[in-house]
Formats: structure tokens, C-alpha cells, sequence
């Protein structure tokens, strides 16, 4: 069965400074994995995907996601923090033909000035 | 705007109670999904249609939930006999579904689900 594992459930980083939100996932076939964003009391939003094509992915707002097969690891990456990252993010991964997402426990981003 | 909607946003009802939750999803959008989310957990998956056939349902979904999408389009969610543990955010999502790792699905802000 597939499954994502979040290893941080919460990140703080000071604004301008990098991000990374660390995800390991498990699949028994090569997995089509996803990063969502929530912001408070907003649905949540489809920051980028992966579907064994390149295997460094670019997501809007300057996130990005590198699937290392080696490593079962799907980190989202960040330059810069910006304020407006302030959010939960959800490590996803496909469960089959149905397209179902099973997603992880999430990591809660806080920026601080 | 076009997107996914969710009705009420905030429901909040006495245990034993009965609630209805509602979904319109994008409107080209043949699949819906339902999920739940609770304080502090990602959202957890209950059940998917395809059209109107509701084609898996997760072991969460106990008796007391039924859902319906009777014409392919809109969907409910019908939570009989509440329990305080069924308090959390409803979540409703479309795609237009396909391949492997076309299912971007498009998330509704979600109806809270308060059981005194």
C-alpha cells in the first residue's frame, strides 16, 4: 500500500532564509506524488506534482520537489521564505487507478520576520 | 467562481442528530471524493465516485455515513446519529480524472462539522 511519512510536523525559518519540508514516501510501484498547500480556512491548493518525468519538479510560488528513488523521498524546497508561506503543507501520494491522494500528517511553516 | 463548493461551511448540531453536507464540484469534472480532515491530521479519504457510481468507500465510512451523487453532478454526505467523534471538516474534491498522476484534485473549502 502506498503511504507518505512527514518527518517534521512543525518548521520555522526566519523570512528570506531557505525551506525544506522533508517527506519519505512508500509505494510498491513508482508513485505519483504531490505537494499541497493549506492556508488557513482556504482549501487546500496543488503546489506541484510529480509523475516520473523530470525528476527535480518546479510548483508555483517558488517551491520545488526532488524525487530521489534512492532515498524514497519526495523534499520540498524553497529558496527564499517569503511571509506569505505561512501555512500547512501536505506531503501526497497517489493510491491507484482511482486516483485517490493519501495524504501525510502534514508540516505546519512558520515564517518569522 | 467556478470551483469546487461546499454548503453549510460550519455545521454545528447536537450528538444523535442528523447532518447534511453538500458538494458542486467543477462542472466537467466527472470524479468527487470526500475526505476528512481532523485537528492536526491530513485529510483522510471516505469515499469516490465516478459519474454517478460510488465506486470505493474506505473502512472510516461506518454505517451512520452515506453519501449519493444522483446524476453524476452534485453529491451529499449524510451523517445519521452523530457522535462527538464525528466532529471535524468535511472535504469534497473533483478531477477530471484519467491516467496515472492526472488526478489533480480541486479541493472546496470544506463544511465544519461541530457534535455538541
Amino acid at each position: 500500500a502506498q503511504s507518505v511519512t512527514q518527518l517534521d510536523s512543525h518548521v520555522s525559518v526566519s523570512e528570506g532564509t531557505p525551506v525544506l519540508l522533508r517527506c519519505n514516501y512508500s509505494s510498491s510501484y513508482s508513485p505519483s506524488l504531490f505537494w499541497y498547500v493549506q492556508h488557513p480556512n482556504k482549501g487546500l491548493q496543488l503546489l506541484l506534482k510529480y509523475t516520473s518525468a523530470a525528476t527535480l519538479v518546479k510548483g508555483i510560488n517558488g517551491f520545488e520537489a526532488e524525487f530521489k528513488k534512492s532515498e524514497t523521498s519526495f523534499h520540498l524546497t524553497k529558496p527564499s521564505a517569503h511571509m506569505s508561506d505561512a501555512a500547512e503543507y501536505f506531503c501526497v501520494v497517489e493510491g491507484g487507478a482511482t486516483n485517490k491522494l493519501i495524504f501525510g500528517t502534514g508540516t505546519l511553516l512558520a515564517v518569522q520576520p | 467562481d467556478t470551483g469546487v463548493s461546499q454548503d453549510p461551511r460550519h455545521k454545528i448540531t447536537k450528538r444523535g442528530q442528523n447532518v447534511t453536507f453538500r458538494c458542486d464540484p467543477i462542472s466537467e469534472h466527472n470524479r468527487l471524493y470526500w475526505y476528512r480532515q481532523t485537528l492536526g491530521q491530513g485529510p483522510e479519504f471516505l469515499t469516490y465516485f465516478q459519474n454517478e457510481a460510488q465506486l470505493e468507500k474506505s473502512r472510516l465510512l461506518s454505517d451512520r455515513f452515506s453519501a449519493e451523487r444522483p446524476k453524476g453532478s452534485f453529491s451529499t454526505l449524510e451523517i445519521q446519529r452523530t457522535e462527538q467523534g464525528d466532529s471535524a471538516m468535511y472535504l469534497c474534491a473533483s478531477s477530471l480524472g484519467g491516467g496515472t498522476g492526472a488526478g489533480e484534485l480541486f479541493f472546496g473549502e470544506g463544511s465544519r462539522l461541530t457534535v455538541l
